[in-house]
């Protein structure tokens, strides 16, 4: 198993362009999610999907868009990138199983894609 | 969204023994409490979790109080290669999978 990949690794755009970040898995997850990492910093959620044909919003969504057509993929799309979209962004997927006390959601993370938006 | 507080830093030396805390605000009733570990460029990567009590495996444990307003990390006998960042997950029930600022473990020799 591949796990989760991430393409480009990195990516220089100039302000007011658009791309479209990659993600997929191929370990049959349903829920996947997109991070932003700012230099020093920890994650903060973008968006997320419980499923496929189903996203929603993290903790800062604005300036992305996401959709979730099969169960293996979920890009993340910047619509007119902006110097304050740099950062380091991860893709995650995860199971999710519900035991007798609750239920688990151990992420696995792809590698990162560092975007420098000048 | 959930929100879990960490300290920012911690120092330690080779062969101590290191405990994280994590302040789970809103945490679902049915989740389970994680923790990750990530080195510099790399994407974060799964250490233990839990749900409730004590939960050991071959890297960590995981304290758990009955209120579960909190959780405890401890690495048992830290390394130079233990020095990371380390992160709480948490989860409002919505699944919107969140993590604090997360805490800057440097071991020491």
């Amino acid at each position: 198993n591949a796990g989760v990949t991430q393409t480009p690794k990195f990516q220089v755009l100039k302000t007011g362009q658009s791309m479209t970040l990659q993600c997929a898995q191929d370990m049959n997850h349903e829920y996947m999610s997109w991070y932003r990492q700012d230099p020093g910093m920890g994650l903060r959620l973008i968006h997320y999907s419980v499923g496929a044909g189903i996203t929603d919003q993290g903790e800062v969504p604005n300036g992305y868009n996401v959709s979730r057509s099969t169960t293996e993929d979920f890009p993340l799309r910047l619509l007119s990138a902006a110097p304050s979209q740099t950062s380091v962004y991860f893709c995650a997927s995860s199971y999710a199983w519900t035991g007798s006390s609750g239920s688990s959601y151990e992420q696995y993370f792809g590698p990162g894609t560092r975007l420098t938006v000048t | 969204l959930a929100k879990t507080t960490q300290p920012i830093s911690m120092d330690s030396y080779e062969g101590q023994e290191v405990n994280i805390t994590c302040s789970h605000n809103n945490i679902a009733t049915n989740d389970y409490i994680t923790w990750y570990q990530q080195f510099p460029s790399q994407g974060p990567r799964f250490i233990i979790q839990g749900y409730k009590t004590k939960v050991t495996n071959e890297v960590a444990s995981l304290f758990i109080p009955a209120d579960r307003k909190s959780s405890t990390l401890s690495l048992p006998r830290v390394s130079l290669s233990d020095t990371a960042v380390y992160y709480c997950q948490g989860d409002t029930g919505r699944r919107a999978l969140t993590f604090g600022s997360g805490t800057r473990l440097q071991v020491q020799p």
